[in-house]
């Protein structure tokens, strides 16, 4: 099974600063890739950025951009310019040489409060 | 856009009955998930299913069971509810299996509370 780490239970920014949120994880597969999912109050979660195993560049998706580093099994979430509207759960998840098809198993999750 | 619909947003029911949660999905997605959410554990997967009439259990299937009949539809059934059921409910689909990259598609959520 695998096992992933999201250090940050909670954290609070100010608006417009930039924000770094941490996922570590633990996994045997060769091949695997990295989502990053958002889930606000009402509940939905919301796809943010994928990265894979293999791509050499990383993952950018607007103000969304993946910090990866393989060698260390990390892949943190940059958020520049923070918004309020940023203010939500956000959840890492890797995913196997599977792919889809036998699910995300997801870290325990970062509650990001923006503050004005 | 992508559309995993769950019949249900708020639900109070009592011990002992029979649940039924439904999700249907617009994308012809060959899989569909059941996932359970509660503070501090994050999301844990019940049941999957990669085809119609197929599913394999997930981590935490105990007290669930599902069905699917057709290929849009999955359904998570709670046998005899029981107060330890009280969560929140996430239904979710993805295209073919294939190489890494298949986005999950999650519905809105289920909030179910047994009482």
């Amino acid at each position: 099974a695998q096992k992933i780490t999201q250090t940050q239970p909670g954290m609070f920014v100010q608006e417009k600063e930039a924000v770094t949120l941490d996922c570590t994880y633990d996994t045997s597969d060769q091949s695997y890739g990295l989502f990053w999912y958002k889930q606000p109050s009402s509940g939905e979660m919301i796809f943010l950025i994928y990265q894979g195993s293999y791509d050499e560049q990383n993952a950018t998706e607007g103000r969304y951009s993946l910090n990866f580093q393989k060698a260390r099994k990390s892949a943190n979430l940059v958020i520049s310019a923070s918004q309020l509207g940023d203010s939500a759960m956000y959840f890492c998840a890797p995913q196997g040489a599977g792919g889809g098809a036998d699910g995300l198993t997801f870290g325990k999750g970062t509650h990001l409060i923006i503050q004005p | 856009d992508v559309k995993v619909t769950q019949s249900s947003r708020y639900l109070v029911k009592r011990t002992g009955e029979k649940v039924f949660l439904e999700c249907v999905q617009d994308m012809d997605h060959e899989n569909m998930f059941w996932y359970r959410q509660d503070p501090g554990l994050g999301l844990r997967l019940i049941y999957f299913s990669y085809d119609v009439k197929m599913k394999e259990k997930g981590d935490i299937p105990e007290g669930y069971s599902v069905s699917r009949e057709k290929k849009e539809r999955f359904s998570l059934i709670l046998e005899s509810a029981s107060t330890n059921q009280t969560s929140m409910y996430l239904c979710a689909s993805s295209p073919t299996p294939g190489q890494g990259g298949d986005t999950i598609y999650f519905g809105e959520g289920s909030w179910l509370t047994v009482v």
